[in-house]
């Protein structure tokens, strides 16, 4: 069965610009989430969506921002770039949410300069 | 405040020993607890997840310890390979119904041959 995809791998943005991400999720699940991970702040929760509905959100300014459509892949926005966008930013997918394991895609690397 | 702590420091052990990696949380009440491993570049992989009311989980040569009222994880690889070599995470889940993994900092762990 196929894993998460998340494209692109690598991405370079200016200052001030937007970017949009995309995540498919491994056939047949519904919840998808995101995280992005610096090397000073370590993995940390963005969003997850099940069913196309957001249900939860992390603590996170609201120039991110994310959707996920009915074949449930999810893209998330990440609007007036800042350096500090800098990351890797990682989509997981489960069956059913919590209590369940995450499968992880490889990641998109952002580099704002 | 909420907090997640992991070995700061890198691990390095010999080839065969156990390696041991500790996990101790604060101001939270997970229901599930789960490891992940990552290699540089790449995405989180799951290996393991254990409930709130059990105490130990076992896969082939990996076993993780949950004491709650400690606030405290173990996770140990038994005869270690250079191929184990790679950062490990601890993951919390909280009772929330929707899956939010809340992670530690990561222990870089290092196998010699």
């Amino acid at each position: 069965k196929a894993g998460v995809t998340q494209t692109p791998r690598y991405l370079i943005k200016t200052r001030g610009q937007q970017v949009t991400l995309s995540c498919s999720p491994i056939s047949g699940h519904r919840s998808v989430s995101w995280y992005q991970q610096t090397p000073g702040q370590g993995l940390q929760f963005l969003f997850e969506y099940f069913s196309e509905t957001q249900r939860n959100k992390g603590n996170f300014p609201g120039r991110f921002s994310g959707r996920q459509f009915s074949n449930s892949r999810s893209e998330m926005n990440v609007s007036t770039l800042e350096l500090g966008d800098s990351a890797l930013y990682l989509c997981a997918s489960s069956g059913q949410g919590a209590g369940t394991e995450a499968f992880f895609g490889q990641g998109t690397r952002l580099t704002v300069v | 405040s909420q907090k997640i702590e992991q070995n700061s420091e890198a691990l390095n052990i010999q080839e065969g020993k156990t390696a041991t990696l500790t996990c101790n949380y604060t101001n939270y009440s997970p229901a599930y607890l789960q490891w992940y491993r990552q290699d540089p570049g790449r995405g989180p992989v799951f290996l393991l997840l254990i409930r709130e009311n059990e105490k130990e989980k076992r896969k082939e040569r990996l076993k993780v310890t949950f004491d709650t009222t400690l606030k405290q994880s173990l996770f140990h690889i038994t005869a270690s390979q250079p191929a184990d070599s790679a950062t490990y995470l601890c993951a919390l889940d909280e009772r929330t119904g929707f899956q939010k993994l809340v992670f530690g900092t990561g222990t870089r762990l290092l196998v010699s041959p």
